[in-house]
């Protein structure tokens, strides 16, 4: 098992263009989310899908959008890229555990916008 | 206002030696508390995670408490070895939905 996969793994965007981030999860997960991550602060909720067919925005959704494509894939897309969004992209998937529900992480892409 | 708040912000520490990582947190109700390592440029990977009755829960070299009533969890690593260096997450899941709450991490540097 791959776990949970990410493409690209690094980008350099200007700002005005637009890119899609990929994850794909080989665990038959339901549920799955993209995080940003950035210096001094915890990992922020951009988006989730509970499920195939359902999304959800999180804490910070601004200038994002995503598609649940099938049960596997969970994509996220910046239509006009903008310096704010320089970050750190962690895509997660999970599934029910006693007592609560455990999430996997997969590596990471590493986003510039100049 | 974060609702996990982990301590210290840093450590370093010399190979074999012990050492504890805080989590004070003001989710409530909560359902779970994870700890998370997350080595550099690498996704976080869990190490523990308890719930509400849960008072301790350990993993190898690693151990977590949970205190309910004082919202406190803490990391104890034992032994420590230079592949422990790397950031410690304390993240909180709520009673519910799906939002967890991150701390900011605990950035772990074990030396020779």
């Amino acid at each position: 098992n791959a776990g949970v996969t990410q493409t690209p793994k690094f980008q350099v965007l200007k700002t005005g263009q637009s890119m899609t981030l990929q994850c794909a999860q080989d665990m038959n997960h339901n549920s799955m989310y993209w995080y940003r991550q950035d210096p001094g602060m915890g990992l922020r909720l951009i988006y989730y899908s509970a499920s195939e067919g359902t999304t959800d925005k999180g804490e910070v959704p601004n200038g994002y959008n995503v598609s649940r494509l099938n049960k596997r894939e969970f994509s996220l897309r910046l239509e006009s890229a903008a310096p704010s969004q320089t970050s750190v992209y962690f895509c997660a998937s999970s599934e029910a555990i006693s007592g609560g529900w455990a999430q996997y992480f997969g590596p990471g892409t590493r986003l510039l916008v100049l | 206002k974060n609702q996990v708040e982990q301590s210290p912000q840093s450590l370093i520490i010399l190979e074999g030696k012990n050492c504890t990582l805080q989590c004070n947190y003001t989710v409530s109700p909560f359902s779970n508390l994870r700890w998370y390592k997350q080595d550099t440029g690498r996704g976080p990977v869990s190490l523990t995670i308890m719930t509400f009755s849960e008072n301790t829960k350990s993993n190898g070299r690693y151990t977590a408490t949970l205190d309910a009533d004082t919202k406190q969890s803490s990391l104890h690593i034992t032994a420590s070895q230079l592949s422990d260096s790397a950031s410690y997450i304390c993240v909180v899941a709520p009673g519910s939905g799906y939002a967890l709450n991150f701390g900011k991490g605990t950035s772990l540097l074990v030396t020779p």
